[in-house]
């Protein structure tokens, strides 16, 4: 199946900090990707639907502002954690689509001290 | 209501058993439907599409019901291996392809 990596796997950082987050589609192009997040023992929820040369579509309550998703190229979409405090620590994932099929990253655990 | 809801579980399960998941879904013009699995601290891996002529690989069978709005996903002659959290995944309909995960049913079998 198609591949899907994230950068970093896993990363602490201080309260206030930014932390950046890549996902790449490694062997196909990605016009959109998903970035989500799980809470333990929570579901994933999705964020945000970043969209290669346009803005991102944030779902209801996910602040654009905190959470900076930049999708440059058909390859690469970042997102940005911006002035992390510890209630953003959680599990990011990202996944791209092909043909209806979901490809996941392999997901960045974020420690907010 | 929630867009796609399943029971969490956990469900314990013998080693050999038949074990039996369902999920239900709001949006009546929903697309796609998988069965994705998750371990612990592991990202979600596609286990299954579900076809409304139902689809099976192996000890898996998953079936859509249109009209009642959920599918099934059925695991036949259980291993230790299957302990897992199965996950719920319906796609909307349109360019826009958003993906709802249901919040996962949670199955342990035991030896």
């Amino acid at each position: 199946g198609a591949v899907v990596s994230q950068h970093p796997s896993r990363v602490i950082c201080k309260s206030g900090t930014s932390v950046k987050i890549e996902c790449r589609s490694l062997d196909f192009q990605a016009t959109t990707m998903f970035w989500y997040r799980q809470f333990p023992k929570q579901s994933l929820m999705l964020m945000a639907t970043s969209n290669e040369g346009s803005k991102a579509t944030y779902e209801q309550g996910v602040e654009k502002d905190k959470f900076l998703i930049n999708h440059a190229s058909l390859t690469l979409s970042t997102l940005t954690v911006t002035s992390a405090h510890p209630e953003d620590s959680s599990f990011y994932i990202c996944s791209a689509g092909i043909y209806n099929e979901q490809f996941f990253g392999p997901g960045t655990r974020l420690t907010v001290l | 209501r929630k867009e796609v809801e399943q029971d969490p579980g956990p469900f314990n399960v013998p080693e050999g058993a038949t074990v039996a998941f369902n999920c239900t879904y709001s949006n009546s013009a929903s697309q796609s439907f998988f069965w994705y699995r998750q371990d612990c601290r592991k990202e979600p891996k596609l286990l299954m599409s579900v076809y409304s002529s139902g689809n099976e690989d192996g000890r898996f069978t998953a079936q859509l019901n249109r009209a009642s709005q959920y599918i099934s996903l059925l695991i036949r002659d259980s291993k230790l291996s299957d302990s897992a959290t199965y996950l719920c995944v319906v796609t909307g309909s349109g360019g826009y392809q958003k993906v709802t995960f249901g919040i996962g049913t949670k199955l342990q079998v035991i030896p």
